[in-house]
């Protein structure tokens, strides 16, 4: 059973184009909600989270957007660059207890155009 | 500080061949996982640890095996390898509790012939 759905699977936008990967949770009891960010032949490494009690959360050119009563939340990339073109995995988890698990999203590839 | 580590970075197993994939951590976490990445899958949970001599099975724990001796090692046993256990795996870290950085190493990639 998949608790977090992510779309598109994959996604090329030009160069300074904005980049949007949609997530879509089933689990209420999730409260933490990070996206990952993976190169070829690397690890994923955290690249921005959020907690429910915000609808937003901004760090430089990405940007989580969260609806709580939709049980959705997305990334945007601003400005999108070449070197943002990677792997972006949504995931989300139950923050209770130190054996809270991370349930990932299935990837998106982005590629981004020069 | 080296981060997560892990060894092999590549291996070719035949069926039925047993393996330990080797993960270590230099930052002194007490949580360990084990995922496998699939394409069209994400990233799905093996096992973990939330301290030495303390393991639990994720999602997707048949056909491997973990120990926790110590803080930083968290080794992963393929006891008979199949053709399913073709996969990326990634070893990963973490402070336990809280909303802690989840640190992943750079993965192994196994194929089973």
């Amino acid at each position: 059973q998949q608790q977090v759905k992510q779309s598109p699977q994959s996604l090329i936008v030009q160069k300074g184009g904005i980049s949007i990967i949609n997530c879509a949770y089933e689990n209420t009891a999730f409260d933490y909600f990070p996206w990952y960010q993976q190169f070829p032949g690397k690890g994923p490494a955290l690249l921005i989270a959020i907690r429910p009690d915000v609808s937003e959360k901004k760090e430089g050119r990405f940007t989580i957007s969260f609806n709580k009563s939709a049980k959705q939340f997305s990334l945007h990339i601003m400005d999108s660059q070449p070197g943002d073109s990677a792997t972006y995995f949504c995931a989300a988890s139950n923050l209770g207890g130190s054996a809270r698990q991370l349930t990932f999203g299935s990837g998106t590839q982005l590629t981004v155009l020069p | 500080n080296a981060g997560v580590t892990q060894t092999p970075k590549f291996q070719v197993l035949k069926t039925g061949q047993s393996m330990t994939l080797q993960c270590a951590q230099d930052m002194n976490h007490e949580y360990m996982s084990w995922y496998r990445q699939d394409p069209g899958m994400g990233l799905r949970l093996i096992h973990y640890s939330v301290g030495a001599g303390i393991t639990d099975q994720g999602e997707v724990p048949n056909g491997y095996n973990v120990s926790r001796s110590t803080t930083e090692d968290f080794p992963l046993r393929l006891l008979s390898a199949a053709p399913s256990q073709t996969s990326v795996y990634f070893c990963a870290s973490r402070v336990a509790g809280g909303t802690d950085t989840q640190y992943f190493g750079p993965g192994t990639r196994l194929t089973v012939l």
